[in-house]
């Protein structure tokens, strides 16, 4: 089985300072992990993936996010707050399960509020 | 076109209306998934189409109807929805692999009267 639990549904910054969103999995074997962002009205856009190879993944728009297994968790950072950034994020888990196809399974979000 | 486009983007329908609603991928992918969105609640995975063929159903109510014709196009048929049924409908792709990184189309908000 698998599960994600991002903490705290909603973040809030100022513009220029450091975006920090937490993300916690469960897996029963070695996860693929993903950064999503959905602005208002749209799809989801990934915005970066960790499939094993390197533990920090830098992905678009300024963003990393650091795979670390001891602590199972894929936190999602940015040095610098943009207006721009404020949107939903969503973590999701996929350990393929078995299955051809893979499954992801999806946090609640995480709303980033930035004000000026 | 690129990417996963969704048509319409928004629909609004009475409980005893009959509409479908289109998924198209223009990435030469093999899966296809549509997941529902409401408000306050995580994605929810509604059916999975991997190589044309259904490999998920949770447990969805049967006044929803997938379809899946071909590897580039996935519908929902939707008929006798209920007011609790509106949301925003996401259509999703990906190439069966390990890692399955999804693409997901812009969605279609659906209004239940």
């Amino acid at each position: 089985a698998q599960s994600v639990t991002q903490l705290g549904s909603h973040v809030s910054v100022s513009e220029g300072a450091l975006v920090l969103l937490r993300c916690n999995y469960s897996s029963s074997v070695p996860p693929y992990l993903f950064w999503y962002v959905q602005y208002p009205n749209q799809g989801l856009q990934l915005l970066l993936k960790y499939t094993s190879a390197a533990t920090l993944v830098k992905g678009i728009n300024g963003f990393e996010a650091e795979f670390k297994k001891s602590e199972t968790s894929f936190h999602l950072t940015k040095p610098s707050a943009h207006m721009s950034d404020a949107a939903e994020y969503f973590c999701a888990v996929n350990n393929a399960g078995g299955t051809s196809y893979g499954k992801l399974t999806f946090g609640q979000g995480t709303i980033l509020t930035v004000h000026p | 076109e690129t990417g996963v486009t969704q048509t319409p983007r928004h629909l609004v329908m009475g409980m005893t209306n009959k509409k479908s609603l289109k998924c198209e991928q223009h990435l030469g992918h093999n899966a296809m998934y549509w997941y529902k969105q409401s408000a306050k609640k995580p994605l929810e995975l509604m059916f999975v189409y991997s190589l044309e063929e259904r490999v998920e159903n949770n447990s969805v109510p049967s006044r929803f109807s997938p379809e899946c014709p071909n590897s580039s196009h996935l519908f929902l048929h939707l008929h006798t929805l209920q007011p609790e049924d509106s949301a925003l409908y996401l259509c999703a792709s990906s190439q069966v692999d390990r890692a399955n990184e999804q693409f997901f189309g812009p969605g279609t908000r659906l209004t239940v009267l």
